[in-house]
């Protein structure tokens, strides 16, 4: 079974600049999460999917990140303006359908550097 | 506000030694607990998780000890291997999957 696929692996933009990022679940998954890991913290979840609705985007700073998850399977993580804070691992889980007791599956994750 | 705390950033142990790292939590209502370990360059691999009902789950070479009254949970791993070498994150979810997640101890086996 093809685990969660993530790209870029690496991305190096200027503060200011427009970034997205792609994410393929592991299929079946109707449950997607995207990740912010800072250096040094633990993964913290910004945007949660069930299918193509948003379930909890509460950490997401919606001023300048965006996500979207069309037909219910990939989605994209967009920031537009990157500021030198946004640079860290940002990672994409999902999960199967039942989302109360479920593991979460990570991609290899996208490393982001703000310069 | 640092619902989960891995208050040892490293640790190290001797190959074929036990290695226990431990969480702390401070929200009561999380009810399930996991630990990830992480590998430089890749995403969290799930290891081993504890539903508040239990106070412990083994799963070969890896335990899981929970302590609800503490808010405490910690994982052992014996014998430890140098394979193991790696960061390990505790998370802890309540119920709707919103997991949070600790800071990382960094584990290192050394042959």
């Amino acid at each position: 079974e093809a685990g969660v696929a993530q790209s870029p692996r690496y991305k190096i933009i200027e503060k200011r600049q427009s970034v997205a990022f792609w994410c393929n679940p592991i299929s079946g998954h109707a449950t997607l999460y995207w990740y912010q890991q800072i250096l040094g913290q633990g993964p913290k979840l910004l945007i949660q999917f069930q299918n193509n609705g948003v379930v909890d985007d509460s950490q997401l700073p919606k001023d300048r990140f965006s996500a979207e998850r069309l037909k219910g399977v990939d989605s994209t993580l967009k920031i537009q303006p990157a500021k030198l804070e946004d640079s860290a691992v940002y990672l994409c889980a999902s999960s199967s359908s039942d989302p109360t007791w479920d593991t979460q599956y990570f991609g290899p994750g996208t490393r982001l550097t703000v310069l | 506000d640092q619902q989960v705390k891995q208050n040892s950033p490293s640790l190290s142990v001797q190959e074929g030694r036990i290695s226990i790292l431990n969480c702390d939590y401070t929200n009561s209502m999380f009810d399930y607990f996991l630990w990830y370990k992480k590998y430089p360059a890749e995403g969290p691999t799930f290891l081993i998780s504890i539903s508040s009902i239990k106070d412990k789950n083994e799963d070969g070479r890896f335990t899981v000890f929970l302590n609800k009254s503490a808010k405490h949970l910690s994982l052992h791993i014996v014998p430890s291997q140098p394979g193991d070498s790696a960061v390990y994150f505790c998370a802890a979810s309540a119920g709707n999957n919103d997991m949070r997640f600790g800071a990382g101890t960094r584990l290192t086996v050394k042959p």
